[in-house]
């Protein structure tokens, strides 16, 4: 069975300081890990996402994430926090090794604040 | 369309009624899938389709959940006699192809609330 854990269901930063949200995640088989936003009164929208290859992934909006399997993580980075960055994100990984896309397993989301 | 969209966006129904959830994909997107938000939970999965066929309805929580996709564009999420627990968000998505090459691109969502 695979799960995900998201340290921290708030977090708050101020303008420009570091971003830092915290995602493990438990699967018995490679797996495939993505970051989704959501804005308020809006879709969940895809950051960025780990399938295989370059361990170091960059999405949108100046955010990145590293997988590291020694350390079961997927932590999603970005260097300088802006207003406009706060939002819920999600951690997800998928639930069938080389499968659809469809069956994430989502973690229970971290809440952004951004402080002027 | 442009994006995914979703109807109605709010429901409030009585407990016992029947409520039908509509989901208009992307244009052309093969794949369909449904997912359910509670408050302070991430989002999860109920099923998907890949044009008209479902390919996976192991997570619908019960027999009253149920999901169609008869010409392999619109899709309708149907509860029936729901409950106080049904109440939740839910969420559509679609992608172009199925795949984890593929980004799958989400709904507003619909707030369904059962009194």
């Amino acid at each position: 069975a695979q799960s995900v854990t998201q340290l921290g269901s708030h977090v708050s930063v101020s303008e420009g300081a570091l971003v830092l949200l915290r995602c493990n995640y438990s699967s018995s088989v490679p797996p495939y890990l993505f970051w989704y936003v959501q804005y308020p009164n809006q879709g969940l929208q895809l950051l960025l996402k780990y399938t295989t290859g370059a361990t170091l992934v960059k999405g949108i909006n100046g955010f990145e994430a590293e997988f590291k399997k020694s350390e079961t993580s997927f932590h999603l980075t970005k260097p300088s926090a802006h207003m406009s960055d706060a939002a819920e994100y999600f951690c997800a990984v998928s639930a069938n090794y080389g499968g659809s896309q469809g069956n994430l397993i989502f973690g229970k989301g971290t809440k952004l604040s951004v402080k002027p | 369309g442009a994006g995914v969209s979703q109807s109605p966006r709010y429901k409030v129904t009585k407990r016992g009624q029947d409520v039908a959830l509509r989901c208009d994909p992307i244009s052309g997107h093969v794949s369909l899938y449904w997912y359910r938000q509670a408050l302070g939970q991430g989002p999860e999965f109920l099923t998907y389709f890949n044009y008209e066929a479902q390919q996976d309805k192991s997570g619908l929580p019960n027999d009253r959940f149920s999901a169609e996709r008869p010409e392999g564009s619109i899709s309708t999420l149907t509860i029936q006699r729901t409950e106080q627990r049904d109440s939740a968000m839910y969420r559509c998505a679609s992608s172009q192809l199925t795949g984890v090459g593929n980004t799958i691109y989400f709904g507003e969502g619909s707030w369904l609330t059962v009194v």
